[in-house]
This record gives C-alpha cells, structure tokens and sequence, in this order.
C-alpha cells in the first residue's frame, strides 16, 4: 500500500461550523504534513508530526487545529473558518530518510469556506 | 518571501522533442531538491530527486541538473510524450523535514 487517502475530497462548510479532514497512510511513515494549497500558487506547510509529535507550526492560526492520534492518522480540525482559507488541503507523508525527504501526497481536500 | 521560484508558468513542447523546466532558489542551505507532477484532481506524485552533491541525476527520460553556484536547478524530459503534460513543481528542503515549492509549470505535450 503506497497511498496516502484523504477524505473527504470536498468540503463546503459555512464560518461557524466546525469539520475535520482526515489523512491516513500505512507504508510506516514516521512523519506526516498538511499543506495547504491555493490556485495557482506553490502548497504552502502548515504543519509537520514527526514520530507523532508536532515538530512543525508555521504560524498557522489557531482555527486549524492538527491532531495525530496515531502514526497511520493525521486529521485538520477547522472551526471558525474564513473565506480566504478556501484552498486544497493536502496532506503528506514520508520515511525519515538518512539523506533527504521524499513526500507522498494525497489527494487532496477541495474545501469552501462560504 | 518565496524561497523557490518557478518563473515560467507554463511551457508547451511538441511530442519527442525535449522539455526543460527551470526553477531557481534563494536559500543556499537547501541540501535537497526534488521535482513533483501533478495531474488535476490529484495529489503531487514524486518523480525525482537530486541531492546537493551532485550536478546530475538520470532516470530514464527525466534527467535534473543542479547548479549550485547558480542556485539553479532543471528538469528535462526527452522525449516529451503527452501523458506528461502536468503541472510541475520544484521543491527544496533544508533537512528531512522542511520542504519549499514552487508556483509549478504547466507542461503541454502537443502530439
């Protein structure tokens, strides 16, 4: 099993609600990320669980709240979202290598924040 | 501040002939380089790699050139076939776990 699976693949939520994105991936990787991703631009990181602890936050706002409850699970928890964060969310894993990274991404999550 | 930087937005290139997409970097402590293809509806799919020690990776059509010096980096395709038309992002890190991309190319393969 070399997938990464995202779920859901849309998501249109309004400003008050609260959701969660889910990532799950079994090929034993020991790091995990979200990236988030608009039109037209670069993915941008969010986060980064290594060895399921958070290792990296950048400056993300607090309605996005990381959570992984375990190495094969990483989820998003969204509440009190903006417009402005509509965009791919995409989430990633990989080995922790000797020499350098490798991410296998998933699919992605197409969310809509109205 | 964009660490990496995909200048061209998009290419388009007939069917055989060679494809080159250029990416350019600012921080000189990047240690690793990779090159991503993403086709719509889909999640980036790692397609190779260079480490810094090296000016060269092959493998098979896709070769990556690394200039160090120039803090430049190149992906060919040769031949070009239309299933690689995507769009294609450069991507560095400083690490195992600090990765940065580029806006992406959209390569098109006309046959």
């Amino acid at each position: 099993d070399t997938e990464v699976t995202q779920t859901p693949k849309h998501l249109v939520m309004g400003m008050t609600n609260k959701k969660s994105l889910k990532c799950e991936q079994h090929m034993g990787h020991r790091a995990m990320y979200w990236y988030k991703q608009k039109a037209k631009k670069p993915p941008e990181l969010m986060f980064v669980y290594s060895y399921e602890k958070l290792s990296i936050n950048e400056s993300v706002p607090s309605r996005f709240s990381p959570e992984c409850p375990n190495s094969s699970l990483l989820n998003l928890h969204l509440h009190a979202l903006q417009p402005e964060d509509s965009a791919l969310y995409l989430c990633a894993s990989s080995q922790e290598p000797d020499r350098g990274p490798k991410l296998f991404f998933g699919s992605g999550t197409q969310l809509s924040v109205l | 501040d964009q660490q990496v930087k995909q200048n061209s937005p998009s290419l388009s290139v007939q069917e055989g002939r060679i494809s080159i997409l250029n990416c350019d970097y600012t921080n000189s402590m990047f240690d690793y380089f990779l090159w991503y293809k993403k086709y719509p509806a889909e999640g980036p799919t790692f397609l190779i790699s260079i480490s810094s020690i090296k000016d060269k990776n092959e493998d098979g059509r896709f070769t990556v050139f690394l200039n160090k010096s120039a803090k430049h980096l190149s992906l060919h395709i040769v031949p070009s076939q239309p299933g690689d038309s995507a769009v294609y992002f450069c991507a560095a890190s400083e690490g195992n776990n600090d990765m940065r991309f580029g806006a992406g190319t959209r390569l098109t393969v006309k046959p």
